[in-house]
């Protein structure tokens, strides 16, 4: 079954950029989207489309794509951005929408 | 307020059924997209299952395909999940999420889940 993978965990210190990555083979194809978990709370959509942000969503997050990978940018990290980040997008028929493993991001 | 409120979960033995539903507010249900997406204790997230605007079109993942049935009354504003010979690793934080994008076209497409409810709790054990 088609994967997407990205790392589990990033380390970052309050105002440096942190940067999680998200690779599939899929993703030249399929569009990505991405969410923040806080502990205890439902997923927040915070980039769709590979790089559009929602009306809400602190400018400070970005998103990209390059080929197999796709990336969510956060510049100017703030201590209450510390979560699990979750990369979200379809298998390349389109009929299976598919999660990335999550990476936790720590603000140290 | 755009508001997915869960209910139905609960403790239920391996091999038996479950019912959840998703009730919608705040929103046109009718005009999106819905899915269920699921969480396991500690674990990351899990899309189950998707179904259209008019029930037309509808996905499964490939580890609930056959035991679970998802479905939804337009007129009540309210998305199911049916849930046969549920397992222990189906126990897990069940969220109804919808679809960002209105579409009004004949296959599921897997878009954004833009607004998510705040789970019920499904327990598999004996």
């Amino acid at each position: 079954s088609y994967e997407l993978t990205q790392p589990p965990s990033v380390s970052v210190s309050p105002g440096q950029t942190a940067r999680i990555t998200c690779s599939g083979d899929a993703l030249p194809k399929q569009y990505a989207y991405w969410y923040q978990q806080k502990p205890g709370q439902a997923p927040v959509l915070v980039i769709y489309k590979d790089s559009e942000r929602p009306s809400g969503i602190p400018e400070r997050f970005s998103g990209s794509s390059s080929g197999t990978t796709v990336t969510l940018t956060i510049s100017g990290v703030q201590a209450e951005d510390e979560a699990d980040y979750y990369c979200q997008s379809a298998d390349s028929s389109g009929t299976s929408a598919v999660f990335g493993g999550g990476t936790q991001l720590t603000v140290l | 307020e755009v508001q997915l409120v869960e209910s139905g979960g609960g403790l239920v033995q391996p091999g038996r059924s479950l019912r959840l539903s998703c009730a919608a507010s705040g929103f046109t249900f009718d005009d999106y997209a819905m899915h269920w997406v699921r969480q396991a204790p500690g674990k990351g997230l899990e899309w189950v299952s998707g179904i259209s605007w008019n029930s037309g079109s509808i996905g499964y993942a490939d580890s609930v395909k056959g035991r679970f049935t998802i479905s939804r009354d337009n007129a009540k504003n309210s998305l199911y999940l049916q849930m046969n010979s549920l397992r222990a690793e189906d126990t897990a934080l069940y969220y109804c999420a919808k679809d960002k994008f209105r579409d009004f076209g004949t296959q599921l497409v897997l878009n954004a889940f833009d607004i998510w409810g705040q789970g019920t709790m499904v327990t598999v054990s004996s």
